[in-house]
């Protein structure tokens, strides 16, 4: 079974720190994903990444960043946490085979105080 | 601009009372409609794969089918664990992005 391991199920952070918040997946995917989700907004997508170093910016990048130094691993970064962050985020993997589905890691739900 | 539209928005069953969810999509060269099942605290499951109008996929209570502007989703004789929220998403081509809907929160009551 594939495997999508988020670092942390609950952070809390106070404005203006940098947050990390890291994905590891065990199947040798090519592409990483990383999501918001909101109550009533599903899920949107925040940048994904399709191979080692490259990334690209989804549909709401701003205030936000990426990394990935290593095929299984996506790192999101908030580079100065503001209250409107606060949110489930959720990181996925797939592979290049656009018939393949999406694989989620069970969410950090983070809180900005 | 692609649009994925899910209702009800929330949908409250008795248990072995059959019902249906609505996916509509507006998506330019649909390439495939992912349905997944979201626990509370947990990430979303996948579910079925659709690729084209006519097709119907299922498993155990549910049934998944394929029209050229929307998708159901078919639960029959729902039990109490089918409670979840059920996403759907689409998918038109280029690095496998999804565009998914807000979902449906279903209930199933004994």
């Amino acid at each position: 079974d594939v495997k999508v391991t988020q670092s942390s199920r609950y952070l809390v952070k106070r404005t203006g720190e940098k947050v990390f918040l890291e994905c590891v997946q065990d199947m040798d995917h090519e592409n990483m994903f990383w999501y918001r989700q909101d109550p009533g907004l599903g899920l949107r997508l925040i940048y994904f990444s399709y191979d080692v170093k490259m990334k690209e910016k989804g549909d709401i990048p701003e205030g936000y960043s990426v990394s990935r130094e290593k095929k299984e691993r996506f790192s999101l970064i908030l580079e100065s946490a503001s209250t409107n962050q606060t949110s489930m985020y959720l990181c996925a993997s797939s592979s290049w085979d656009s018939n393949q589905p999406q694989h989620f890691g069970d969410g950090t739900r983070l809180s900005i105080l | 601009e692609d649009q994925v539209t899910q209702s009800p928005e929330a949908l409250r069953l008795q248990e072995g009372e059959s019902s249906s969810l609505n996916c509509s999509y507006t998506v330019s060269g649909l390439r495939g409609l992912f349905w997944y099942r979201q626990d509370p605290g947990k990430g979303p499951e996948f579910l079925f794969t659709l690729y084209s109008a006519g097709e119907e996929k299922e498993k155990e209570r549910l049934k998944a089918t394929l029209t050229k502007k929307e998708s159901f989703l078919h639960i029959t004789a729902p039990k109490p664990e089918d409670s979840a929220t059920y996403l759907c998403a689409a998918y038109s081509g280029g690095y496998n992005k999804l565009i998914f809907g807000a979902g449906t929160r279903l209930a199933v009551h004994p």
